[in-house]
């Protein structure tokens, strides 16, 4: 199995802040990997795929980067509604593999 | 537009199975678009995939639960559905159906959710 390390596991930031999560695959996955946003009670909600492409209708704030084996998923401008937990997912082989999570929090 | 609603008892004694249904609307299951997945998602914890199907019956099960695990699909019915055997209370979990992509640019990648179902493990 393929084993996505994600960082931090949570962070404290404030409105207008700059904030970058990080996941590390243990080998390499080309661009084979989405990022996505998950509240409290719903489904988590893509954001990115292919590493860097910007899903439609998600704010230009959200960016993402990397490929081989590390990614990175940069929040230009925290807003008020982009508390909540981030996660990655690798899809270049089975199983499916998620990072841990990352929990962003309100400072 | 896809729509994916999953089904089924909430709560499930140890040992017995689980059983859920995945309804699709708004599309056809039987469609060279998609895998049909399953996940789940201890309380407070990470999601965890645990297989997918295509409409073919083609499947494809996380080692970790292969031995317990049977997904199905029903293209009369437009729905798939998941069979976990022997559960324990480690198997207490939101479970979501998902569509995996087969399109060139993003094959692979989970691109809609469900809304989840909870499925309680009662010892």
């Amino acid at each position: 199995d393929i084993q996505m390390t994600q960082s931090p596991s949570s962070l404290s930031a404030s409105v207008r802040d700059r904030v970058t999560i990080t996941c590390r695959a243990s080998q390499d996955i080309r661009n084979d990997l989405g990022w996505y946003q998950q509240k409290p009670g719903k489904a988590p909600k893509r954001l990115i795929y292919a590493a860097s492409s910007l899903q439609s209708g998600v704010p230009s704030r959200f960016s993402g980067s990397g490929s081989g084996t590390e990614f990175t998923l940069t929040i230009s401008s925290l807003q008020p509604e982009d508390f909540a937990t981030y996660y990655c997912l690798q899809h270049n082989s089975y199983p499916l593999t998620f990072g841990q999570g990352t929990m962003v929090e309100i400072k | 537009q896809l729509q994916l609603q999953e089904s089924g008892p909430g709560l499930v004694k140890s040992s017995e199975t689980l059983s859920l249904t995945c309804i699709v609307s708004g599309g056809s299951i039987i469609s060279s678009s998609y895998y049909w997945d399953w996940i789940r998602q201890p309380p407070g914890k990470g999601p965890e995939w645990i297989g997918s199907i295509f409409y073919s019956g083609i499947t494809y099960y996380n080692p970790s639960l292969q031995s317990r695990v049977t997904i199905s699909v029903d293209t009369s019915k437009n729905q798939f559905s998941l069979k976990l055997s022997s559960v324990t209370v480690a198997d207490t979990a939101v479970y979501f159906c998902a569509t995996q992509s087969t399109l060139d640019d993003d094959y692979g990648a989970i691109d809609n959710w469900g809304q989840g179902t909870l499925a309680t493990v009662s010892s």
